[in-house]
């Protein structure tokens, strides 16, 4: 059972314009989202969280948005650079878990 | 991913050889995780380690695989008698405690090749 589910394996963006990557969850127990950045080949790197008792966090050109009652949150990215090009992984953990449970991933391309 | 580091970073294993994986975490950092890609799948967890105790193994295979994280030294994931599903990409993460909201830090990765 897939507890965490990115169902956009791939994503195509204009340089410039927002990318919305989408992250759905079924566990109630998770309480804290990741979004992590993945290049060929090295290991993922920590990008944006949020916690549960927020809907929404921003960092520079990242904001992540949870929406708890849909088990929804995404990853906003403005403006989108060629150096996004990568493979986002959205990650959930709950209480004391210790154990991030990924979705598959969605390969983000960013178009000159 | 500065500061977790693996080694060796691409390893080369004949069917029923033993692997062994190496990780020493960021400093400070006394939680070390283990996670594996599969090809075109997610990370999933394997276990986790404090020093000199497994906290949680759940995700391990029952048979043939191992973790340490002893008082000194790096952590290893050892792979005993290699088949070729065990090809994949295997991250360590670390984190300074053990909370919830804890973000955790992941190395380069060991790909794993069994032929």
């Amino acid at each position: 059972d897939q507890q965490v589910k990115q169902n956009s394996p791939s994503l195509s963006v204009q340089e410039g314009r927002i990318s919305i990557l989408n992250c759905d969850y079924t566990n109630s127990m998770f309480d804290y989202f990741l979004w992590y950045k993945k290049y060929p080949a090295e290991g993922p790197t920590f990008l944006i969280s949020i916690s549960s008792i927020k809907d929404k966090n921003e960092d520079g050109r990242f904001t992540v948005f949870l929406n708890k009652s849909a088990k929804h949150l995404s990853l906003h990215i403005v403006p989108s650079q060629p150096g996004d090009s990568a493979v986002y992984f959205c990650a959930a953990d709950s209480e004391g878990a210790q154990k991030l449970v990924f979705g598959q991933g969605t390969r983000l391309t960013i178009n000159p | 991913n500065a500061g977790v580091m693996q080694n060796p970073r691409h390893l080369v294993r004949r069917r029923g050889q033993e692997a062994r994986l190496r990780c020493s975490p960021m400093k400070g950092h006394s939680h070390v995780y283990w996670y594996r890609q599969l090809p075109e799948e997610g990370l999933k967890f394997m276990v986790y380690l404090q020093k000199e105790n497994i906290i949680d193994e759940s995700g391990m295979p029952k048979e043939r695989f191992s973790a340490e994280f002893p008082k000194e030294g790096p952590s290893i994931l050892r792979i005993q008698q290699v088949v070729r599903g065990d090809s994949a990409a295997y991250f360590c993460a670390s984190s300074p405690r053990a909370s919830s909201g804890n973000t955790i830090y992941f190395g380069e990765g060991s790909w794993l090749t069994v032929v």
